[in-house]
């Protein structure tokens, strides 16, 4: 059964600091992982979307990186800004199918 | 392009009674996903529909529970004889394709008094 962890559960840095978070999953053997953010009492808004044959993907101020044999992702937001504070959710898909596999997620807080 | 509509945004329902949550997929998705994020939990899938059938139902609890989108109008999620453990934000998220990206609904809020 795929597990989803995502550490550390909370972030807080001040504004202009480089954020990095982790995402780990126990199955290797993923079709796709997606970033995703959520907002307080608002839906997702999808960020990137990872293919298992890509190794990162670039948009704007973020970067994700994909490690499949090592069970892991790493989400990168270059100089941060408040706006940017909320949860970010990683999630995989084992096949296709679009049945996601969420990790709890990691509230950030960037402090002006 | 309007996105995902779901209504409505907050649902109170009493112990034992139905509640209908909608959700309306972007225009040209013909592919719908129910999720729920239950207090302090993480986001669970439910359910996967494609017009008229259901395709991947192992999320959803066996009874009470069902889910449908008909040719015509938005998605359904049927409660029937809700509990108060039944409370939580059920979000809808629709696709173009089967493994294309998702695009998220802000959710229903239901509570159950």
């Amino acid at each position: 059964k795929q597990e989803v962890t995502q550490i550390p559960a909370a972030l807080s840095v001040p504004e202009g600091e480089n954020l990095v978070l982790n995402c780990s999953f126990t199955d290797s053997a993923i079709y796709n992982l997606q970033w995703f953010r959520q907002d307080p009492g608002k839906g997702l808004t999808s960020l990137l979307l990872i293919q298992s044959s890509q190794r990162e993907q670039t948009s704007g101020r973020l970067n994700a990186s994909l490690d499949k044999s090592s069970g892991r992702s790493t989400l990168y937001i270059a100089a941060s800004q408040p706006g940017d504070s909320a949860t970010y959710l990683c999630a995989v898909i084992k096949a296709a199918g679009n049945k996601l596999t969420f990790g709890g997620g990691t509230r950030v807080l960037v402090k002006p | 392009n309007a996105g995902v509509m779901q209504n409505p945004r907050h649902l109170v329902r009493r112990r034992g009674q139905e509640a209908r949550l909608r959700c309306s997929p972007m225009k040209g998705h013909s592919h719908v996903y129910w999720y729920r994020q239950l207090p302090e939990e993480g986001l669970k899938f439910m359910v996967y529909l494609q017009k008229e059938n259901i395709i991947d139902e192992s999320g959803m609890p066996k009874e009470r529970f069902s889910a449908e989108f008909p040719k015509e109008g938005p998605s359904i999620l049927r409660i029937q004889q809700v509990v108060r453990g039944d409370s939580a934000a059920y979000f809808c998220a629709s696709s173009p394709g089967q493994d294309e990206k998702l695009f998220f609904g802000s959710g229903t809020q239901l509570s159950v008094l």
